[in-house]
């Protein structure tokens, strides 16, 4: 099983500020197995990008994803009011598919 | 706009089995251009695949939950369901019904672009 280690556990940013959020695997994969999702208090997570580097269906270009072989990384270029809650990393390349644990990002 | 919509008991007791259920709007799930899965997360957790189910019938679980679930279609109803066996309250969470695209049939369609709003389980006596 591969296992996904997300970092940090929490990031305190400004409205405006550029984020930039961690995920390593345990083993090497293609980025274009690694999926990202945004998930809001009460709310199901909400695919953002998926297949090295699309984005999902009404998702700004100020998210964009990068990395390779085991450490990646998810960037929102300029934050937004909205863009404050939880983000997780998901890897596909095998079975079982595989979480991680979640970074939150809260307004400073 | 495609829509899933899960339904199923609020509490269940320990040792016995849940079962949940995942109404589709506005598409098939005989489609084969998606495939079918349930996800869960423990209150305050992360999240963690649980089944998945195709067109074909052919299914895939995780092992880590050894063998206790079982994913199935109702194209009659156009549903499908999560039958968990043996809960104990470390089955306590938001269950999930998501979508994942069946563009490549290969790993590559394996991430989830569509969700449920979610349904949370309790297992207690």
């Amino acid at each position: 099983e591969i296992v996904l280690t997300q970092s940090p556990g929490v990031l305190s940013l400004s409205p405006g500020e550029r984020a930039t959020l961690s995920c390593r695997a345990s083993q090497s994969i293609p980025i274009s197995y690694l999926a990202w999702y945004q998930q809001k208090p009460g709310q199901a997570p909400r695919l953002l990008i998926y297949g090295a580097s699309s984005r999902a269906a009404g998702i700004p270009d100020r998210f964009m994803d990068g990395g390779s072989g085991t450490d990646f990384t998810l960037t929102i270029s300029r934050l937004e009011p909205e863009d404050f809650a939880v983000y997780y990393c998901q890897q596909h390349v095998g079975s079982p598919r595989t979480f991680g644990q979640g970074t939150k990002l809260e307004i400073k | 706009q495609v829509q899933l919509q899960e339904s199923g008991p609020g509490l269940v007791k320990p040792s016995e089995t849940l079962s949940l259920s995942c109404t589709v709007s506005g598409a098939s799930v005989s489609s084969d251009r998606h495939y079918w899965s349930w996800i869960r997360q423990p209150p305050g957790k992360g999240l963690e695949w649980i089944a998945d189910i195709s067109y074909t019938g052919s299914t895939k679980y995780n092992p880590s939950l050894g063998g206790r679930p079982t994913i199935s279609v109702d194209t009659s109803k156009n549903q499908f369901s999560l039958t968990l066996a043996s809960l104990t309250a470390a089955d306590t969470a938001v269950y999930y019904c998501a979508r994942g695209p069946r563009i490549t049939g290969t790993p590559l369609d394996w991430y989830f672009d569509l969700w449920g709003r979610g349904t949370l389980v309790t297992v207690s006596s």
